[in-house]
């Protein structure tokens, strides 16, 4: 158990919808940082946060969007969603913004879109 | 662009046959070189930080090594439970987002 939690485990929408992906870091941990998984493309980084504020962006698709709160836990927002949006998402969190930190992995919410 | 590249794409391997995964990577300014264990439908579980050329680390029947170049992680009389897939990851410049490989599927048989 890696301390980062992700809620839901699984998630079945339907295209054109929008669904909210959580997730709460390790304790202490001040940065967030979501990736997506699907099998053709591999772990793909979407976006960072360190506490609080935007840090970094991968390749996000303009439809999603994310946020950190004060108590640190993240949300993931997907919107207008299409089949292609079909993935594991994983959360994950490190103890710093800078530098070479590991960054441990929640769970993941498998979405699939139908 | 960073660029991270790993082979073999599977593996198959008879318990306690020794081997090893090779990871070679492109980046401009090298912090740090990663290796996690992925189970199916799973999060991947961090295993090792590599950080300069040179450096080595070992954790049970795995041991990670890195050149300028390329990380290797050498499995140690494999058991079953070695079964996964092996992700190798780094950060580099600026960027705190980790880049992936594509991973090795290992498969250990009994």
């Amino acid at each position: 158990d890696s301390g980062v939690t992700q809620t839901p485990k699984h998630l079945i929408t339907a295209t054109g919808q929008r669904v909210t992906l959580r997730c709460s870091p390790r304790s202490g941990d001040l940065s967030v940082y979501w990736y997506q998984q699907s099998l053709d493309q591999g772990l793909q980084f979407l976006i960072q946060y360190y506490n609080g504020e935007e840090r970094a962006k991968g390749n996000i698709l303009e439809r999603f969007s994310a946020q950190q709160f004060p108590d640190l836990h993240s949300e993931l927002n997907l919107s207008s969603l299409e089949l292609g949006d079909s993935a594991l998402y994983f959360c994950a969190s490190s103890v710093g913004g800078q530098g070479a930190y590991e960054q441990y992995f929640g769970p993941g919410t498998r979405l699939t879109v139908t | 662009e960073d660029q991270v590249t790993q082979s073999p794409e599977a593996l198959r391997l008879q318990e306690g046959e020794s081997s090893s995964l090779n990871c070679s990577y492109t980046v401009s300014g090298l912090r740090g070189l990663f290796w996690y264990r992925q189970d199916p439908g799973k999060g991947p579980e961090f295993l090792f930080t590599l950080y300069s050329a040179g450096e080595e680390k070992e954790k049970e029947r795995l041991k990670a090594t890195l050149t300028k170049k390329e990380s290797f992680l050498h499995i140690t009389a494999p058991k079953p439970e070695d079964s996964a897939t092996y992700l190798c990851a780094v950060q580099a410049g600026s960027n705190y987002k980790l880049t992936f490989g594509k991973g090795t599927l290992l498969t250990v048989n009994p």
